[in-house]
């Protein structure tokens, strides 16, 4: 069974601060992939990374950076210098070479304030 | 627009209803997906299809819910006999592809909210 876990419901940061994001994902799957998402107040989720499971470099990209660690099962994002529009609701997401669809975890909700 | 486009933005039904929901996906995609996300929920897998072919349907939660891609484009979700337990977003994603999930993007529409009072 695919799981995903965002233990963070709600977090809170001052402009500018950096923040850190956590996922937490479980399969026996040997091949699968890990995803972010960003859904604004708008509602559609916009698309920010995908990773394989072959592939553990971490990714930078502008002020979004993301270190992958298979000996942790984790998946973790973090923001540089946070800025008001980077509100929303953040998703980590699985998928597995056998399956068709996205599971995702539960969210962690970002205010960034002024 | 170039994205996935999903109709009514908003609906309301009264419990018993029938509703249908659209789906227009990015041209030329070939996987479409339909989600469901409860309030506060991540979302959750209904159904998929490719072209007109519907592949899985583990994830609809009765026979009341009922999916279709007739011409492999536009699809319908529909739900019948509508209970307040349905009132979530229904998001409906696309993929250019259609091999193994994970390995093409999704792109998503941006929902219908179902309100069942």
């Amino acid at each position: 069974a695919q799981k995903v876990t965002q233990a963070q419901t709600e977090i809170s940061v001052v402009e500018k601060e950096d923040v850190t994001l956590d996922c937490v994902y479980e399969t026996r799957d040997t091949t699968y992939y890990l995803f972010w998402y960003k859904q604004p107040p708008s509602g559609e989720l916009v698309f920010l990374i995908r990773r394989n499971s072959f592939d553990e470099q971490n990714e930078i990209s502008g002020r979004y950076s993301w270190n992958f660690q298979k000996s942790t099962s984790s998946f973790n994002f973090t923001i540089t210098a946070s800025q008001v529009v980077d509100s929303a609701v953040y998703f980590c997401a699985l998928s597995t070479a056998g399956a068709n669809n996205l599971f995702f975890g539960t969210g962690t909700r970002l205010t960034v304030i002024p | 627009g170039a994205g996935v486009s999903q109709s009514p933005r908003y609906k309301v039904a009264k419990r018993g209803q029938d509703v249908a929901l659209r789906c227009d996906p990015i041209s030329g995609h070939v996987s479409l997906f339909w989600y469901q996300q409860a309030l506060g929920q991540g979302p959750e897998f209904l159904t998929y299809f490719q072209n007109e072919a519907q592949l899985d349907k583990s994830g609809l939660p009765s026979d009341r819910f009922f999916a279709e891609r007739p011409e492999g484009s536009v699809s319908t979700l529909k739900i019948q006999r509508t209970q307040q337990e349905d009132s979530a977003v229904y998001l409906c994603a696309s993929s250019l592809a259609g091999t193994s999930g994970g390995f093409y993007e999704q792109f998503f529409g941006p929902g219908t909210r179902l309100t069942v009072l």
